[in-house]
């Protein structure tokens, strides 16, 4: 069973444009929602996180918006750039144990010039 | 991906041949994690480990055994390797149980034939 639900599989966007990636999740003993970014032949790379005691966490131009009450959250990408081009995983765990990080499916960006 | 190296990053074998996957971290982090990567599947945790000689089942272990003889390494074998396991292969690594943020390898595509 997927612990981590995500959407979009794909995303096209145009440059400046903004992208949204949305997860969902039925535990509610999650306690840490990070988003990884992975680019072509490379890892995942932990690109921000969010803790459910906030409602929105801003880096740059990337955005976590998070909504206790409905078991969401989302990516929010401003203006989008063709260096934005990667994979997308949201993340869910606890905060003890070893064996506690579950990852939605993905969703592959790709923005337009 | 600094501090820590997958080798090899390619392999081609043939159906019925074992196989193994190493990762190798110079960070001292105890935790270390195997995952698979395929599409539509997103990250799929195969095993990990918790300290040297302390290993355990992920979500997908079937056909799979790691080893953990010291705290740098960490290897994936496959016993008899079927074209099921043609993958891109992760290693992870974590300082604390409490994930704040897992590090990942650059991977290795393994293609079953």
């Amino acid at each position: 069973q997927q612990q981590v639900k995500q959407s979009p599989q794909s995303l096209i966007v145009q440059k400046g444009g903004i992208s949204i990636i949305n997860c969902a999740y039925e535990n509610t003993a999650f306690d840490y929602f990070p988003w990884y970014q992975q680019f072509p032949g490379k890892g995942p790379a932990l690109l921000i996180a969010i803790r459910p005691d906030v409602s929105e966490k801003k880096e740059g131009r990337f955005t976590i918006s998070f909504n206790k009450s409905a078991k969401q959250f989302s990516l929010h990408i401003m203006d989008s750039q063709p260096g934005d081009s990667a994979t997308y995983f949201c993340a869910a765990s606890f905060q003890t144990g070893a064996n506690n990080l579950f990852f939605g499916t993905g969703t592959r960006l790709t923005v337009i010039p | 991906d600094a501090g820590i190296t997958q080798s090899p990053r390619h392999k081609v074998t043939e159906t019925g041949t074992p196989v193994t996957l190493r990762c190798h971290q110079t960070e001292n982090h105890r935790y270390m994690y195997w995952y698979r990567q395929d599409p539509g599947h997103g990250l799929r945790l195969i095993h990990y480990s918790y300290g040297v000689k302390d290993t355990d089942k992920g979500e997908v272990s079937d056909g799979y055994s790691v080893s953990r003889s010291k705290t740098e390494d960490f290897l994936l074998t496959l016993e008899s390797a079927t074209s099921s396991q043609t993958s891109v292969y992760f290693c992870a690594i974590s300082e604390t149980s409490g994930n704040y943020g897992y590090t990942f390898g650059s991977g290795t595509r393994l293609t079953v034939v």
